[in-house]
């Protein structure tokens, strides 16, 4: 059972449509991180959430924090072929641990 | 930022030898990192966790034996794959934990890509 449940798991849109991603999952998270990733690199972190309530904006992206800290969404305006790429979202239980657990991903392809 | 690397980006071996990916924090000193595994259009999954100056802790189903791992220096982590099988063959990524602004930070490496012949 996947602890972080991403949704949906792949999504194909054209450019200048918005989208969200959803991360939901049972367990209460100290704070969560969600990432992009590009074929053969490593993910790059987007942003980090800890705060239940917390909204958090760059640029066209919106990331949401879940009340119960249990889940958070990724909202996207306008998208453009450059958001192409893998989204994964990470918990982790404990601040200071760095260690934590990821979603199954969101793969995202806009099309000009 | 802070900058994690990785060395080799791709590797190719041959069934039965032993590779070694290194991890290296530039301009941060990291106790703590990580190694993960990646298969295509799949999550990371996490295999353990490098300590500096102890031994690993390995995730369940991660056998110790066969993923060895290194952590001799503040600013180095090594994965061994021992004895490589085609099933190996995966996209390795290490991430490494900053604390110098008093909160953890995790950066991601860019991964190396191990493919057993």
């Amino acid at each position: 059972t996947q602890l972080l449940e991403q949704s949906p798991q792949f999504l194909s849109i054209q450019e200048g449509e918005n989208l969200t991603v959803y991360c939901n999952s049972s367990s209460v998270f100290s704070s969560l991180q969600w990432y992009r990733q590009e074929p053969g690199e490593g993910p790059v972190l987007l942003v980090t959430v800890v705060t239940g309530g917390e909204v958090k904006k760059l640029k066209r992206l919106t990331f949401q924090f879940g009340d119960a800290r249990k889940d958070s969404s990724l909202h996207i305006t306008a998208a453009q072929p450059g958001d192409t790429g893998l989204y994964l979202c990470a918990g982790a239980f404990n601040t200071n641990a760095g260690k934590s657990t990821f979603g199954d991903g969101t793969t995202l392809t806009v099309k000009p | 930022g802070a900058v994690v690397s990785q060395h080799p980006s791709w590797v190719i071996c041959k069934s039965g030898t032993s590779v070694k990916i290194e991890c290296r924090s530039l301009d941060f000193q990291a106790t703590t990192m990580f190694w993960y595994r990646q298969f295509p259009k799949q999550s990371l999954m996490l295999m353990a966790t490098s300590n500096e100056g102890s031994k690993a802790t390995y995730e369940q189903g991660v056998e110790k034996d066969k993923f060895l791992i290194n952590h001799a220096s503040l600013t180095l982590s090594t994965l061994t794959v021992t004895s490589a099988h085609p099933e190996d063959s995966s996209f390795y990524i290490c991430s490494a934990i900053n604390r110098d602004g008093g909160e953890d930070e995790q950066y991601f490496g860019p991964g190396t890509r191990l493919t057993v012949t």
